[in-house]
């Protein structure tokens, strides 16, 4: 029970701004929101988090609904390296001061020239 | 740059044999983890650990042990690997606690195949 709901795939076109959905209907107040990436035989790479505040750095923005249930990455003037699989994570309490993120399948980026 | 090294990169093994998979980082992190993922699905938690000499049960624990001899050592044991255990595993480290200290590093994966 990955928490979180992705589309399975999404394409886009170098240059172009790609906005990336993630669903979490039933996230609780502490929740942390993760997005990390995956390109092929390598491990995942953090691309980002937060909590209730737009975020923003090098790589992304991430945008969260108000009401928390939703959020968005947004990838600016994508190019192919960006191809990956993109994963957004609850960081989930798991007792004591232990927490877990459970990534789901995430969502396949393609980009082509 | 943080770095967390797993070894072997890949392995072979027969059904039945014993498997360690071994993972080292230099982060100096409290928490480490054990991942394995499925051709075409997602990462799903094995076994993590918080502090040396100590382990927690993840989401799919059976079939595997783990042992944290040191901070920065954690292994990853099938004692008696069977060929559903076919997969690829990740180690990963990361902070304690607060804001974006949950950050996880991963190491490059070791790809297991039980024959």
């Amino acid at each position: 029970d990955a928490k979180t709901t992705q589309p399975d795939s999404m394409e886009s076109t170098e240059g172009e701004t790609v906005h990336l959905p993630c669903s979490h209907a039933t996230i609780s107040g502490n929740e942390y929101i993760y997005w990390y990436r995956q390109v092929p035989l390598q491990g995942p790479e953090y691309v980002t988090h937060g909590l209730q505040q737009n975020t923003t750095n090098s790589m992304a923005f991430l945008a969260i609904a108000s009401d928390r249930k939703s959020s968005t990455l947004i990838l600016p003037h994508v190019s192919l390296r960006d191809a990956a699989v993109y994963h957004c994570i609850l960081r989930v309490y798991s007792g004591g001061s232990n927490y877990k993120l459970t990534f789901g399948k995430g969502t396949l980026l393609t980009v082509t020239p | 740059e943080a770095a967390v090294t797993q070894s072997p990169r890949s392995k072979v093994a027969v059904t039945g044999g014993k498997v360690t998979l071994s993972c080292h980082q230099t982060n100096n992190h409290d928490y480490m983890y054990w991942y394995r993922q499925d051709t075409g699905h997602g990462l799903r938690l094995i076994h993590y650990s918080y502090v040396a000499d100590s382990t927690e049960k993840g989401d799919i624990p059976d079939g595997y042990k783990a042992s944290r001899p040191s901070q920065e050592n954690f292994s990853l044991i099938l004692e008696l690997a069977s060929l559903s255990q076919t997969a690829v595993y990740f180690c990963a480290s990361s902070g304690t606690g607060g804001s974006g200290q949950n950050t996880l590093y991963f190491g490059a994966g070791t790809r297991l195949s039980v024959l």
